[in-house]
């Protein structure tokens, strides 16, 4: 499975658009980008997925470079509850081959008042 | 309607004894996965059931971790003899078909396991 590069760390202003950005350079064709955050002293909770094309959701827009080496999630307002850490994960999604997901160090998202 | 569920939340053993953790999955979901959260850790992959098809137990870290899922749903989570570094957050998750719907993960809020 590819994996993936986050930046550690990043702030927001409450209200603003949180873009958190995420390189997956050895994707493969087959793979999907997944996004999935995890609040404090909670189980991770999923967000989006795409394969090629931009992705938009009541939570959140997945925008992914055409060369697909790349892309980016959207917080479109960001709030105090959307601090947490956001995982950028990529995987098949291929029915009976095993859907395990492989978590990297993520991006902690700090939104500030 | 009801989430996963996980018991207990809180575990504390002492080092050498063994403990059972319990996950309950979203009913009618065919996929449930283990997971554990070290401290300052990331999320690590422990195993995987699929159906009636054999498990995926490809990231369990030793023979002192073993896992079960009766009747397709329940599962349970076994560490022999635990050690100190056993301690973690125990997080289960399921999913309705395995690699299905975007590999949309339901998590459970997780076990604590202390190990002293």
């Amino acid at each position: 499975d590819a994996k993936t590069t986050q930046p550690p760390s990043m702030d927001c202003a409450e209200g603003r658009a949180a873009n958190l950005p995420c390189n997956h350079s050895t994707i493969s064709g087959n793979e999907y980008v997944y996004w999935y955050r995890q609040i404090h002293s909670q189980g991770p909770q999923y967000i989006i997925h795409g394969l090629k094309n931009n992705e938009t959701n009541e939570m959140a827009s997945l925008i992914i470079t055409e060369d697909r080496k790349s892309s980016t999630l959207i917080l479109p307002h960001a709030t105090l509850r959307d601090t947490a850490v956001y995982y950028c994960i990529v995987g098949r999604k291929i029915y009976n081959q095993g859907g395990k997901l492989i978590f990297g160090q993520g991006t902690e998202l700090s939104v500030k008042p | 309607g009801a989430g996963v569920s996980q018991s207990p939340s809180n575990k504390v053993t002492e080092k050498g004894k063994d403990v059972e953790l319990r996950c309950d999955p979203i009913s009618g979901h065919t996929a449930l996965y283990w997971y554990r959260q070290s401290l300052g850790q990331g999320l690590e992959f422990l195993i995987y059931f699929q159906g009636n098809s054999a498990p995926d137990k490809s990231g369990l870290p030793s023979d002192r971790f073993s896992a079960e899922r009766t009747g397709g749903s329940v599962s349970t989570l076994t560490i022999q003899r635990t050690q100190q570094e056993d301690s973690a957050v125990y997080l289960c998750a399921s999913s309705w078909l395995a690699g299905g719907r975007g590999n949309e993960q339901f998590f459970g809020p997780g076990t604590r396991l202390t190990v002293l």
